[in-house]
């Protein structure tokens, strides 16, 4: 089966400029997160998603970035205007739900490596 | 934060066996160990997870102490391949879809 997919896999912005970055999981898959990756650390939770609602955003800079799964498929996420800081990788993963199980195995995508100059 | 402390890196040589260490002294009885994997520029990868009991798939083996106190993930024949960030992560089970917490992880480089 086809994996997660995200675009573009680089991009550069200068500082208080906005972006946008494209996530498709695997299709069937209710669950869609973010996370954000900053060099040297693990990924941390940017938003989580079942179907096309929002069922955790307490890590998202709700000032800077917003997020969003139209359908309950795809999902952007944006970061206006972006800071120095935002610079690392976004992460998309997707999930089935187990009805019963002991939770469930995220699938990962490639990621988009964002630089902020 | 995350609930598990591993070594910041290890070696090992290529063919042989790579044992990753993981402490999670406050793990809950309802709470799992997944181990996920990141090789550079991609996204992690699951491994392996488990409750009490030791476990084995096609990719490592997971061996948890008999106090849940702590486990090690085990890949059996290293390969140059598996160089990578290894992460331990602990989960409450049957919470449906609920974030991973990742930590630093440990950085595994097999040499040849």
């Amino acid at each position: 089966e086809a994996g997660v997919a995200q675009s573009p896999r680089y991009k550069i912005i200068e500082k208080r400029q906005s972006v946008a970055f494209w996530c498709n999981p695997i299709s069937g898959h209710a669950t869609l997160y973010w996370y954000q990756q900053i060099l040297g650390q693990g990924p941390k939770l940017l938003i989580q998603f079942q179907n096309n609602g929002v069922v955790d955003d307490s890590q998202l800079p709700k000032d800077r970035f917003s997020a969003e799964r139209l359908k309950g498929v795809d999902s952007t996420l944006k970061i206006q205007p972006a800071k120095l800081e935002d610079s690392a990788v976004y992460l998309c993963a997707s999930s089935s739900r187990l009805a019963g199980g002991p939770g469930d195995t995220q699938y990962f995508g490639p990621g988009t490596r964002l630089t902020v100059l | 934060d995350a609930k598990t402390t591993q070594p910041t890196s290890m070696d090992c040589a290529e063919g042989r066996a790579a044992n990753l260490p993981c402490n999670h002294s406050t793990i809950s009885g309802n709470e799992y160990v997944y181990w996920y994997r990141q090789i550079h520029s991609q996204g992690p990868q699951y491994i392996i997870h488990g409750l009490k009991n030791n476990e084995t798939n096609e990719m490592a083996s997971l061996i948890i102490t008999e106090d849940r106190k702590s486990s090690t993930l085990i890949l059996p024949h290293a390969t140059l391949r598996d160089t990578a960030v290894y992460y331990c992560i602990v989960r409450v089970a049957n919470s449906g879809n609920t974030p991973l917490v990742f930590g630093k992880g440990t950085r595994l480089s097999v040499i040849a």
